[in-house]
């Protein structure tokens, strides 16, 4: 079965680094796009940005550009959200999600993590 | 960057149908994917490519796109189907992932 395990919640203060991660199981990772998602406390849902596990192609959304940076360990199949610089407003729920197979210009993400819940606060 | 745009809220009675629309420039042309996003839950896949349905999705739920406007149907709706829904496309400027603000069904 495909599975997006993600890890725990996290509880930071403002300024401090944070990895969170994806690892995936169940279909050959290096095939798909990851994508990572926020979800704001009473917010919508928001895309970050997406990375293909194969090469490391990494695409950003503008609104997260350089503020996070995206990575992935294909000999783990872990995907990982990174932030050198945490904010308070960073507190949110994250998601990964895996794209449909071979897809270019028309993605949509078929298996969702469980969600990673980042808390910052001094 | 392309803009999508959903109403806010959706309410219907249980049993009837709801519909939630998608609006963009020319929409009709982009693949449209649409989820499901409960409280406390991962968000699921409903609809791919406009009205193709995954496996485990029940058939009440239904889409469309033309035009400028993509279109999600739920029949016979349940209080279970009670949720936040998101459409989705790829941008052709911005190649990556984009979502509409969501639209909330409420199963009065």
């Amino acid at each position: 079965d495909v599975q997006l395990v993600q890890s725990a919640a996290e509880v930071k203060k403002p300024g401090e680094s944070l990895k969170i991660s994806c690892k995936g199981s169940g279909y050959t990772f290096t095939n798909h796009w990851i994508g990572w998602v926020r979800q704001m406390p009473g917010k919508g849902l928001e895309w970050m940005g997406i990375i293909y596990a194969g090469d490391s192609d990494t695409r950003y959304s503008p609104s997260f550009q350089g503020q996070i940076t995206l990575s992935a360990d294909k000999s783990i199949s872990t995907a990982y959200l990174q932030w050198t610089t945490l904010k308070t407003s960073d507190t949110a729920m994250y998601y990964c999600a895996r794209s449909s197979l071979n897809c270019g210009g028309d993605c949509y993400f078929d298996y969702w993590g469980q969600g990673t819940l980042v808390t910052v606060s001094s | 960057s392309f803009v999508m745009t959903q109403s806010p809220s959706v309410s219907v009675a249980p049993g009837k149908t709801a519909r939630i629309t998608c609006g963009g420039d020319n929409i009709g042309s982009k693949a449209v994917h649409w989820y499901q996003k409960k409280p406390g839950q991962a968000p699921v896949l409903v609809i791919y490519y406009d009205s193709d349905r995954p496996s485990g999705i029940p058939e009440r739920f239904s889409g469309s796109n033309s035009g400028d406007t993509a279109t999600l149907t739920i029949s016979r709706v349940e209080a279970g189907d009670e949720a936040d829904y998101y459409c989705q496309v790829w941008g052709s400027t911005s190649d990556h992932p984009l979502f509409g603000g969501g639209t909330k069904l409420t199963v009065l």
